[in-house]
């Protein structure tokens, strides 16, 4: 069974560009989180998911924001971007919403440097 | 509100010896917890979680975990370090959907 993908694993943009990342979780799995890693804040969460409506949300601004489609893939997007937006974004999916005990998937993230 | 600490964000430890994490969860309630490991340049993998059930719990790599609710502490422990051990890991509470992860420790084996 394939797992999680991103694309693209490597970006480049300059401030004040937009730019949109691409998740595909694993088949069968209709629950996808994204999570932004940085070393100064770690891992934090930016969003779930499930059947196309988003559950769940953290605390970033109103620039970060996503979708999901039928067929469970997910896209994030960052508009106006900011240095403080370099990070590794990484998704997670599960076969159910929350968390809670289902296991999430992580991929191989989306590395973003913003120049 | 819940969090998650831990105790050290590197530990370095020989080849052979014990590998001890520490993991500590502030929350009313006993959240779900997991282990996550990260190796470079890749996502997170699951090492192991804790539900229910019984409080010991044995994940993947020969790395195990126990959940003290007394202690609000959820240490992971490998009795022998391998050099394929060194990674960042990190440990993870979910409450009611919430998950909040720890700032991660990486681990370092010496030969």
């Amino acid at each position: 069974k394939a797992g999680v993908t991103q694309t693209p694993r490597y970006l480049i943009k300059t401030r004040g560009q937009q730019v949109t990342l691409s998740c595909s979780p694993i088949s069968g799995h209709r629950s996808v989180s994204w999570y932004q890693q940085t070393p100064g804040q770690g891992l934090q969460f930016l969003f779930e998911y499930f059947s196309e409506t988003q559950r769940n949300k953290g605390n970033f601004p109103g620039r970060f924001s996503g979708r999901q489609f039928s067929n469970s893939r997910s896209e994030m997007n960052v508009s106006t971007l900011e240095l403080g937006d370099s990070a590794l974004y990484l998704c997670a999916s599960s076969l159910a919403q929350g968390a809670r005990y289902n296991e999430q998937f992580f991929g191989p993230g989306t590395r973003l440097t913003v120049l | 509100a819940q969090s998650v600490t831990q105790l050290g964000s590197h530990v370095s430890v020989s080849e052979g010896a014990l590998v001890l994490l520490r993991c500590n969860y502030s929350s009313s309630v006993p959240p779900y917890l997991f282990w996550y490991v990260q190796y470079p340049n890749q996502g997170l993998q699951l090492l192991l979680k804790y539900t229910t059930g019984a409080t010991l719990v044995k994940g993947i790599n020969g790395f195990e975990a126990e959940f003290k609710k007394s202690e609000t502490s959820f240490h992971l422990t490998k009795p022998s370090a391998h050099m394929s051990d060194a990674a960042e890991y990190f440990c993870a509470v979910n409450l009611n959907n919430d998950m909040r992860f720890g700032a991660g420790t990486r681990l370092t084996v010496k030969p």
